[in-house]
């Protein structure tokens, strides 16, 4: 199984930039996600990382380091909509290829 | 548009009463999930489904069922042998065409038992 770690709460300004880590210990590292969810809704699908190395997707970028079980969410150009929780999820090797979810990181937006 | 429904959005029973949560997909995806949240965990898997008529076990099964006739459908049942069932309910799906095998979930369904 995996180790899944990272922080509870953050606060950042509007218009700055923030990074959410995660750290993770597993027997077998078969690949990183990232999710967003507002309150009360559904997660939806940020990133997957699987190498190591930065993946750039608009103001949102995720980078993967297997060798330190380490990875980090950056948002940059932050928005009010942005307020929300991420989750980091972690899948090991196996048949199942089902990720293993952190407690996930609120990110709380102010002007 | 194609994506993953669950009914209903709230949900109340009595303590000892059966209830069935729906899940349905339209995005021909293969593999279908249900986890629970509760505040402050992160989402923790019950059951899931990779093919048509067979599902298995996740972390907490204990006090839930599934069936999986139909490819679209992943019902589940959370039985008066939960402890505590009060919780949001998401439903997921994943497909191998993506190659991650992302997961794309369903809007919720909050269970208040009582």
């Amino acid at each position: 199984g995996q180790n899944i770690d990272q922080p509870t709460e953050m606060t950042a300004t509007e218009g700055a930039i923030v990074q959410i880590n995660c750290t993770y210990q597993t027997s077998g590292f078969n690949g990183l996600f990232w999710y967003q969810q507002h309150a009360g809704e559904a997660p939806t699908f940020l990133s997957y990382n699987v190498l190591d190395g930065l993946e750039e997707k608009g103001r949102f970028s995720s980078f993967l380091s297997r060798s330190k079980g380490y990875s980090y969410l950056l948002l940059k150009e932050l928005q009010m909509k942005d307020s929300a929780s991420y989750l980091c999820a972690v899948r090991d090797r196996g048949g199942s290829y089902i990720p293993t979810f952190g407690r996930g990181t609120s990110l709380i937006v102010h002007p | 548009d194609g994506g993953i429904t669950q009914s209903p959005k709230y949900l109340f029973r009595k303590e000892g009463q059966n209830v069935t949560l729906s899940c349905e997909q339209n995005l021909n995806h293969d593999a279908m999930y249900w986890y629970r949240q509760d505040p402050g965990q992160g989402l923790r898997l019950i059951y899931y489904s990779q093919i048509v008529n067979d599902f298995q076990k996740g972390d907490i099964a204990e006090g839930y069922s599934v069936s999986r006739e139909k490819k679209e459908s992943f019902p589940l049942t959370v039985t008066s042998a939960q402890k505590n069932p009060t919780a949001f309910y998401l439903c997921a799906s994943s497909t191998a065409e993506t190659g991650a095998y992302e997961q794309y979930f369903g809007p919720g369904t909050r269970l208040t038992v009582t």
